[in-house]
């Protein structure tokens, strides 16, 4: 029962830097997202794919790119990493309202 | 603007009593609302929610009310219990497909 997993679970850039955080879920729903936590903000939105073939902006979408690859799988990908990217990031999907998270990735960008 | 607020960062309550979170809303367009708790270094985890034809909805030790006119919402947790220490989020949403809005937390404490 793997529900929602995000790989890597720690990672460490360096400023202008690229990377994909992964993210897959095994339980055949349609939504998936992608939020960022940090310190007194909640979690805040930053892309979301209602439906395989389609993503949508949310909140906070400066900087990152997504792609929905196929029903399981929902990646982010920042093209050059900035500090104000250090967060831990949260994927999550849906088969209506209510979401299952995946354990996060803790991304440092020094 | 934040569309949803929780107000109180942190709350501690004594073992064996009621715990009231509280959470306040802006947007009108909100039909569903949901309370995640949340452990250090985990995803958060589904709790309760509640729809907005409704006004209470209850499970086990959880309560949520939902005061549509005032925009409030509150989650009660009776009697609490020390693992329930946790950051507790409320969110709400527009539509199914659209993202949760999420508060900022509140870390409870549970106090033997």
């Amino acid at each position: 029962n793997a529900g929602v997993t995000q790989t890597p679970k720690f990672q460490v850039l360096k400023t202008g830097q690229s990377m994909t955080l992964q993210c897959a879920q095994d339980m055949n729903h349609n939504s998936m997202y992608w939020y960022r936590q940090d310190p007194g903000m909640g979690l805040r939105l930053i892309y979301y794919s209602a439906s395989e073939g389609t993503t949508d902006k949310g909140e906070v979408p400066n900087g990152y790119n997504v792609s929905r690859l196929n029903k399981r799988e929902f990646s982010l990908r920042l093209e050059s990493a900035a500090p104000s990217q250090t967060s831990v990031y949260f994927c999550a999907s849906s088969p209506g309202y209510g979401y299952t998270f995946g354990s996060g990735t803790r991304l440092t960008v020094v | 603007d934040q569309q949803v607020k929780q107000n109180s960062p942190s709350l501690s309550v004594q073992e064996g009593r009621i715990s009231i979170l509280n959470c306040d809303y802006t947007n009108s367009m909100f039909d569903y609302f949901l309370w995640y708790k949340k452990y250090p270094a985990e995803g958060p985890t589904f709790l309760i929610s509640i729809s907005s034809i409704k006004d209470k909805n209850e499970d086990g030790r959880f309560t949520v009310f939902l005061n549509k006119s005032a925009k409030h919402l509150s989650l009660h947790i009776v009697p609490s219990q020390p693992g329930d220490s946790a950051v507790y989020f409320c969110a709400a949403s527009r539509s199914r497909a659209d993202g949760l809005t999420f508060g900022k937390g509140t870390h409870l404490i549970i106090q033997p």
